[in-house]
């Protein structure tokens, strides 16, 4: 059973242009949501992460906006560059009680175009 | 080093053989997570440890994979009689905290397993 479904699978933007990258998830037992972007070879890095309690998160160009109403979070990449191309990862974990694994969606891959 | 560093990079394995993959884990850090990422999917769970102690090996997909970390240190992944679904890369994190205080994991640059 897949707790987190990322989409798209894959999404191509010109460079400038704005990233959108969505989740859901179905459990409500998850209090961290974060965001992993992993290059080719590497492992994934965090990016950005948010908690249930905040709607909207900020660093620099990328924005998490979290509506726990509809179980849905999603990354903005502003002003996207070549540099971004890479595969992004959302994931939830477990609250509180539980032993905090990361459970991950399949992964989109963004290609900046220049 | 400064991150998570895992061995061997690379591994070709015939079915039916063991393999050990290692992982140095940021020092001082207290949790360390494996997990088996599959080519063009997510990392999926596979064991928790809190310094020596395995807390959680629910992701463990059979009991021919066994994790360890005697010393709360290092971490070692074997997996037994390896087969050819097996193939994925083996990505190691770890945690400077545990419990109630939740905060990033690091990962490594994972171990590319191939099974022939």
């Amino acid at each position: 059973q897949q707790q987190v479904k990322q989409s798209p699978q894959s999404l191509i933007v010109q460079k400038g242009g704005i990233s959108i990258i969505n989740c859901a998830y179905e459990n409500t037992a998850f209090d961290y949501f974060p965001w992993y972007q992993q290059f080719p070879g590497k492992g994934p890095a965090l990016l950005i992460a948010i908690r249930p309690d905040v709607s909207e998160k900020k660093e620099g160009r990328f924005t998490i906006s979290f509506n726990k109403s509809a179980k849905q979070f999603s990354l903005h990449i502003m002003d996207s560059q070549p540099g971004d191309s890479a595969t992004y990862f959302c994931a939830a974990r477990p609250r509180r009680g539980s032993q905090g694994n990361l459970i991950f969606g399949k992964g989109t891959k963004l290609s900046v175009k220049p | 080093g400064a991150g998570v560093s895992q061995s061997p990079r690379y591994k070709v394995a015939k079915r039916g053989q063991d393999v050990a993959l290692r992982c140095d884990p940021i020092s001082g850090h207290v949790s360390l997570f494996w997990y088996q990422q599959a080519l063009g999917q997510g990392p999926e769970f596979l064991t928790y440890f809190q310094n020596e102690a395995q807390l959680d090996k629910s992701g463990l997909p059979s009991d021919r994979f066994f994790a360890e970390r005697p010393e709360g240190s290092v971490s070692t992944l074997k997996i037994q009689r390896t087969q050819q679904e097996d193939s994925a890369v083996y990505l190691c994190a770890s945690s400077p905290r545990t419990g109630l205080s939740r905060t990033e994991a690091f990962f490594g640059q994972g171990t590319r397993l191939t099974v022939v």
